[in-house]
């Protein structure tokens, strides 16, 4: 059973930079799967931030993409997420998840158990 | 940014069968794209419920269950369980944002 851990600052300063890991264990994560950055802001819904897939191609929601990159380390296992610009706006737990195709179809079967960064001075 | 419109909350006693709506529209459920569910508990992380509109994951008991039709997709919960309280999202693809959408989630209330 894979597992999946977030890791990074908790706090981050308006107009900093975001930065956050996700450690895979009990798995590789080289092979057939996405993997992805879901964010939910306190008390809503879950949004979609970004994935990148074991070739290094990479996907963004559009209205994130010209502040968001996501890049995997495969030596050490993990992926990452970096958020510029941030404002309080960005404030969410964010989640790693893994995306993998069954008969065709992808979803999320695997998240991490999230980490909250709160951007504040 | 929430596209798919599910409602605020639904209750049941135990033992009942609760239904919650996922509505979307024709760049999303209605153009074919495939509906998926999360259960998420309070303060942990979603969990795969249904995928590919109506399958369930080994492990997901049988009173849960998906389908779609047209621009909606619901999910059913038969035999309530007080363990069955948790917020519930729908999940599938959008054409025209060209990326993963996920419902504004409901929230799911054992008498």
């Amino acid at each position: 059973q894979v597992q999946l851990q977030e890791s990074g600052p908790g706090l981050v300063k308006p107009s900093g930079t975001l930065s956050l890991t996700c450690a895979v264990s009990g798995g590789s994560i080289s092979g057939y799967y996405w993997w992805t950055w879901v964010r939910q802001p306190p008390g809503r819904g879950l949004e979609w931030v970004g994935e990148i897939y074991d070739d290094g191609r990479t996907d963004y929601n559009p209205s994130l993409k010209s502040r968001v990159t996501v890049s995997a380390d495969k030596s050490k296992n993990e992926f990452s997420l970096k958020l510029t610009s941030v404002t309080a706006a960005d404030t969410a737990v964010y989640f790693c998840a893994r995306m993998i195709s069954v008969a065709g179809t992808w979803h999320f079967d695997s998240w991490g158990q999230g980490t909250l960064v709160t951007v504040s001075s | 940014q929430s596209v798919l419109t599910q409602p605020p909350s639904v209750s049941g006693a135990p033992g009942q069968r609760v239904t919650i709506s996922c509505t979307g529209t024709s760049f999303n459920i209605g153009g074919g794209y495939e509906v998926h569910w999360y259960q998420q508990l309070p303060g942990t992380a979603p969990k795969l419920l249904i995928y590919g509109d109506f399958n369930r994951p080994s492990g997901v008991p049988g009173r849960f269950s998906g389908s779609k039709s047209g621009t909606s997709a619901s999910l059913a919960i038969t035999g309530l369980q007080a363990e069955d309280e948790a917020t519930y999202h729908c999940q599938s693809y959008d054409s025209t944002l060209r990326g993963y959408v996920f419902g504004t989630g409901t929230q799911v209330t054992v008498l």
